[in-house]
């Protein structure tokens, strides 16, 4: 079946820290790929996103995503994040062409001020 | 634009009661969609629509049941609300191939 896996479920960092989310899909076509994210008490935001080209896609708030294929993989990073990025970071797939998004868990991420 | 609104942001049922969660839509999209976010498991999908008049379910939709008779609106019906339906329900719409932009969520607790 087609799964997303986040092996993070809670991270926790200190502000100026680098950060790295995995994610990790079990597809066999060609996908489409996303980052959303969800502040405490808000509704999913998009991070970024991949469709094709350059696998390094950058996204809102400094964040940056890199695609590989070989890896069926679509790691989240920020080389330092900040107080204000604690929120629940979701990883979603679909196949290119069809509609029904896939999410993983999520990984809760805690930033100390 | 308002972009996905939803209706209400939360609601205490009973066990048994019935209850409609509304959505609706600016962005003149085709695409609808509802899902539940319970606590560790992410979101699943219970229903979408590729349009007005065309419904399809998705993972988790036993208890459900939606309708699309306008493009703006599609809204999630529960006929006999249970417990295991405890949760954050999420309505997010988009063009075809594209980002889905989602609503604020309605909270529902069902005791």
């Amino acid at each position: 079946a087609q799964s997303v896996s986040q092996h993070n479920h809670h991270v926790i960092l200190s502000e100026a820290a680098s950060l790295e989310l995995g994610c990790n899909y079990s597809y066999g076509g060609t996908v489409n790929l996303f980052w959303y994210v969800q502040y405490p008490g808000q509704h999913l935001q998009l991070l970024l996103k991949y469709f094709s080209g350059d696998p390094l896609v950058k996204g809102i708030k400094g964040f940056e995503a890199e695609f590989i294929k070989s890896k069926f993989s679509f790691n989240l990073r920020k080389p330092s994040v900040q107080w204000s990025d604690t929120a629940e970071y979701f990883c979603a797939v679909t196949l290119t062409g069809f509609q029904k998004l896939v999410f993983g868990t999520g990984t809760r991420l805690l930033v100390s001020p | 634009n308002a972009g996905v609104t939803q209706t209400p942001k939360f609601r205490i049922l009973k066990i048994g009661q019935s209850m409609t969660l509304q959505c609706a839509q600016d962005m003149n999209h085709n695409y609808m969609y509802w899902y539940r976010q319970d606590p560790g498991m992410g979101l699943k999908l219970i229903y979408y629509s590729v349009g007005a008049g065309i419904t399809d379910k998705g993972e988790v939709p036993n208890g459900y049941n939606v309708s699309r008779s306008t493009t703006e609106d599609f809204p999630l019906r529960l006929e006999l609300a249970a417990p295991s339906q405890t949760s954050v329900y999420f309505c997010a719409s988009s063009d075809a191939g594209e980002t889905q932009y989602f609503g604020p969520g309605t909270r529902l607790l069902v005791l």
